[in-house]
């Protein structure tokens, strides 16, 4: 497929536990960016990656969050101690640069449920 | 700071009717403006963008949106509804005079179009 693949697309996990989340770019894309996505609301910004960097982490927010893109291609998103408030759609997307106002392409999202 | 809003939770029109959703924003510098589609379960769709140049852009699945810098608008719009097109709505933002990358949603428009 040529789109943005997430995985997986559920997670259900208890409070506390920790959870990785997989976001797979389209190819040839060098910025990767993820967004939370409460029920009812537009997606909310976390962080973006232009190649294996994080370049602008500022919307995470606490340092239970962290994500890495080791070899600019995969990004896995990772939540420690998690809370029932961390529930959410968290969307994966991508585009050609950063630097260019490309259009973000996005995943279908995983769908983190805390219990 | 950038911002988005979207005035209407939802939209009803009739199929075979004209359709506007609504978009405001807020930027210091210059705006970079996107709409996208959500259907249920999956992750945003691009429509179409507006950089500079002609106000009127026409995007994907017969859409078009005008961009209206002294009412700071970018309405979406469509001549003629269908049913199919009955999704969530996003308009979203980026500053080109911010520094950083990420886009900023509303809270998004459900349309409804009626048979």
């Amino acid at each position: 497929g040529a789109g943005v693949s997430q995985t997986p697309s559920n997670k259900v996990t208890e409070k506390g536990k920790y959870v990785e989340l997989r976001c797979d770019p389209i190819s040839g894309h060098t910025a990767l960016y993820w967004y939370r996505q409460s029920l009812g609301q537009g997606p909310e910004f976390l962080i973006y990656f232009q190649g294996t960097g994080a370049a602008d982490d500022s919307g995470l927010p606490n340092d239970r969050f962290f994500a890495v893109r080791p070899e600019g291609s995969v990004s896995t998103l990772k939540i420690q101690r998690t809370e029932r408030g961390d529930s959410a759609v968290y969307l994966c997307a991508s585009s050609l640069t950063a630097t260019d106002p490309q259009p973000q392409h996005f995943g279908d999202g995983t769908r983190l449920s805390i219990l | 700071a950038q911002s988005v809003a979207q005035p209407e939770d939802q939209v009803n029109v009739a199929e075979g009717n004209p359709l506007t959703v609504k978009c405001t924003y807020s930027v210091s510098g210059n705006p970079y403006l996107f709409w996208y589609v959500q259907y249920p379960n999956r992750g945003l769709q691009f429509l179409l963008k507006y950089i500079t140049g002609d106000n009127l852009v026409k995007g994907s699945y017969g859409f078009e949106a005008e961009f209206n810098k002294s009412q700071t608008s970018f309405h979406l719009k469509k001549p003629s509804a269908l049913v199919s097109d009955s999704a969530l709505y996003f308009c979203a933002v980026r500053d080109d005079g911010a520094g950083s990358y990420q886009l900023t949603f509303g809270k998004g428009t459900k349309l409804s179009v009626i048979p």
